[in-house]
């Protein structure tokens, strides 16, 4: 199976101030198609998740634009550029190159 | 908009089977774009994809190895849903279960289940 790695596991942001979280997978996300395998959740407190970005660094629809992705091959990066007290929850990076899918440990985001 | 309504037992007692089933608005369970796929989160094993179905001419199934032997996946055409079982099961498998749709990413997702499994 694919092992996915977060760092940090926890986050304390001022609202306003950024955010990063790394990602990084086991072996390689990109498929012979081109694509990168890798997507970002976050799921807000008792919700279900819901997808942030998909493919790297597109980000699905109505998310906001201070949410973006980046990386390649086995090195991934989610960065939030001015945090919001909406944004607490904890965050998911997740591979679906290789079956069973899986998730990294989540990165649990407080305000402070 | 698609949206996706999960039910069944909140308490399963060990040995037995857990059943959960996921109503699809929106969309069909035979549908050719897309698979319906079931998750489950737990403090102990975090975030964890179980297996999916999907119609491309014919049904698939996949599972993940961890509970392949215990696991199905059933799509119910007539009914629109899909629906879970896993056999024979412990207290390890106490744990929030989700279903989702998707086939390389998954939204949107049910509302979640969680289920204990006590006697």
């Amino acid at each position: 199976d694919i092992v996915m790695t977060q760092t940090p596991l926890s986050l304390s942001v001022t609202p306003g101030q950024p955010a990063s979280i790394s990602c990084k997978s086991s072996q390689s996300l990109l498929e012979s198609t081109g694509k990168t395998h890798l997507y970002w959740y976050l799921q807000k407190p008792g919700q279900s998740p819901q997808l942030l970005i998909y493919e790297v660094s597109n980000r699905f629809s109505a998310v906001p634009e201070r949410f973006s992705g980046s990386g390649s091959g086995t090195d991934f990066t989610l960065k939030i550029s001015r945090v919001e007290s909406e944004d607490v929850g904890i965050f998911y990076c997740m591979q679906t190159i290789l079956l069973p899918y899986t998730f990294g440990q989540g990165t649990k985001l407080e305000i402070k | 908009q698609v949206q996706l309504q999960q039910s069944g037992p909140g308490l399963v007692k060990p040995s037995q089977t857990l059943s959960l089933t996921c109503a699809i608005s929106g969309d069909s369970v035979s549908s050719n774009s897309a698979a319906w796929n079931w998750f489950r989160q737990s403090p102990s094993r975090g975030f964890e994809w179980l297996g999916r179905t999907f119609y491309r001419s014919k049904w698939y199934h996949h599972y993940a190895d961890s509970v392949s032997s215990r696991i199905t996946i059933n799509p119910d055409t007539s009914r629109t849903q899909f629906s879970l079982q896993l056999n024979s099961v412990t207290p390890e498998d106490t744990a929030i279960y989700y279903c989702a749709r998707g086939m390389n990413f998954f939204d949107p997702w049910g509302q979640g289940t969680l289920v204990t499994v006590s006697s």
